[in-house]
């Protein structure tokens, strides 16, 4: 059964570096194929794709986001962090990681429950 | 202003089928078959219905179905249940960089 699971500060102020966590279970992201993405909603408001890693650690960002993105992986703790630089209160967002399965083009099998995370001052 | 396009709502009474639909471009719809669909419920992660265009995951009811023509695609849910009442996102694969772009969701109401 694969699960995942978010974490990181609720809140964030103007400017400041955003880190988040995503540990999963399940799944390795040493296996051929597999990867992990950050995706994001916006209260009332449509998902985002933000970023994905890949199991040989190749990297793809949303390109109008991409000067504030980084994602990175620890195979040996089973997590995937992604840091966002300089938010805004447009950052304002539930985000959430989710599982590529081999294949997947695109898409997403398994999704984490999402956290919330507010920027204001 | 998402990627593709969905109207922001559709509604059908109980048992009746309903069609949603979702239009890009020749760069993500039209340009590759990896159109896929979410279910999203209130306070709740999306849960993937439909990949591939037209493939279900294990455990979605073959009540819904999944179709392309051209840039757009469609979504059609059959027989509909109370419990289908949610928010419905379709995705694209959008090239090596885009990677997946979305569309801006429709709320379907079961009346």
């Amino acid at each position: 059964q694969i699960t995942l699971k978010e974490s990181g500060p609720t809140l964030a102020k103007p400017t400041q570096t955003l880190t988040l966590t995503c540990t999963f279970s399940g799944f390795s992201l040493n296996t051929a194929g597999v990867g992990v993405g950050w995706l994001r909603q916006p209260p009332g408001k449509a998902l985002e794709w933000l970023a994905v890693i890949f199991w040989d650690d190749d990297k793809r960002y949303r390109p109008s986001l991409k000067n504030r993105l980084t994602i990175t992986k620890d195979t040996s703790k089973n997590q995937v962090v992604l840091t966002l630089t300089n938010v805004d209160p447009v950052d304002t967002a539930t985000y959430y990681c989710a599982h590529r399965r081999i294949a997947a083009y695109g898409w997403f099998d398994s999704w984490g429950q999402g956290t919330l995370v507010t920027v204001s001052s | 202003q998402s990627a593709l396009t969905q109207p922001p709502s559709a509604s059908g009474s109980p048992g009746q089928s309903v069609t949603i639909s979702c239009t890009g471009t020749s760069s993500d719809v039209g340009g590759y078959n990896y159109v896929s669909w979410y279910q999203q419920h209130p306070g709740k992660a999306p849960k993937l219905m439909i990949f591939d265009v037209s493939k279900r995951p294990s455990g979605v009811p073959d009540r819904f179905s999944g179709s392309k023509s051209d840039n757009t695609a469609s979504l059609t849910v059959s027989g509909l249940l109370a419990e289908d009442e949610a928010d419905y996102y379709c995705s694209s694969y959008g090239g090596s960089n885009s990677f997946v772009v979305f569309g801006g969701g429709t709320k379907l109401t079961v009346l």
